[in-house]
């Protein structure tokens, strides 16, 4: 029952930029909660690549961003590779469902 | 370095009972609050509920109130997640999460566990 949502999929050629964009409501991204990224690689478990809205953990290459605006986010990825081909998923807080931790509904990015 | 190191694949039939565990080593256990996520097969992500090991304050997901019990053992590091009466749609990965340190509201999860594929066939 995702209550933030993702385009199913994305795709584009390496070196392009593409967005992807998550969409919530006022009960959660728009409450002002922070909006969190997380990359699956195909056959792994998922991990952390955008905090608090728009900070990268130590490691995580400077071509991802996270940006948040009303009640959306958005994740980045310029200079595309073959490596980014992957599922992405946003994460928020959300107050309406009794105080709960909530995903989107994730987007697979297809390099071309 | 924080590691979360789970038990391995079960493969269970419906009516049985399981426990699977994670244990996290690397930081302090007591200090942050652990997660349970499932994956269904080919699905998305759904956070299932989180403990915090500390004091076993337990918040569940409305979803998952009820059908599973999320529990730890401070002494031995270990979070746990729990079934008395499995069904064919408990079919998935789960995952346990390290939720973040900081403001409740607003940290991620930071660190994730291999996964524990649990399988659910007469």
């Amino acid at each position: 029952q995702s209550v933030l949502t993702q385009p199913p999929s994305v795709s584009g050629a390496p070196g392009q930029r593409v967005t992807i964009s998550c969409t919530g409501s006022s009960s959660n991204i728009g409450a002002d909660y922070d909006v969190h990224w997380y990359q699956q690689l195909p056959g792994t478990a998922p991990k952390l690549l955008i905090y608090g809205n728009r900070n990268r953990p130590s490691g995580v290459p400077d071509r991802f961003s996270g940006s948040k605006s009303g009640t959306s986010a958005s994740l980045a990825i310029t200079g595309l590779q073959a490596e980014d081909e992957a599922d992405y998923y946003c994460q928020s807080y959300d107050s309406s469902l009794s105080g709960s931790r909530v995903f989107g509904t994730g987007t697979k990015v297809t390099v071309l | 370095e924080v590691q979360l190191v789970q038990s391995g694949a079960e493969v269970k039939k419906p009516g049985e009972s399981l426990k699977i565990s994670c244990k996290g080593s690397g930081y302090s256990f007591t200090s942050y609050w652990i997660g349970w996520v499932r994956q269904m097969p080919g699905k998305g992500l759904e956070c299932m509920g989180i403990i915090y090991p500390g004091d076993s304050d337990t918040r569940y997901s409305p979803s998952f109130q009820g059908q599973v019990t999320i529990s730890a053992d401070k002494s031995i590091s270990t979070a746990y997640l729990q079934w008395s009466s499995l069904k064919a749609s408990d079919t998935a990965m789960y995952y346990c999460v390290r939720h973040g340190s900081g403001n409740y509201y607003r940290m991620p999860f930071d660190s994730w566990g291999q996964g524990t594929l649990v399988t659910v066939s007469s």
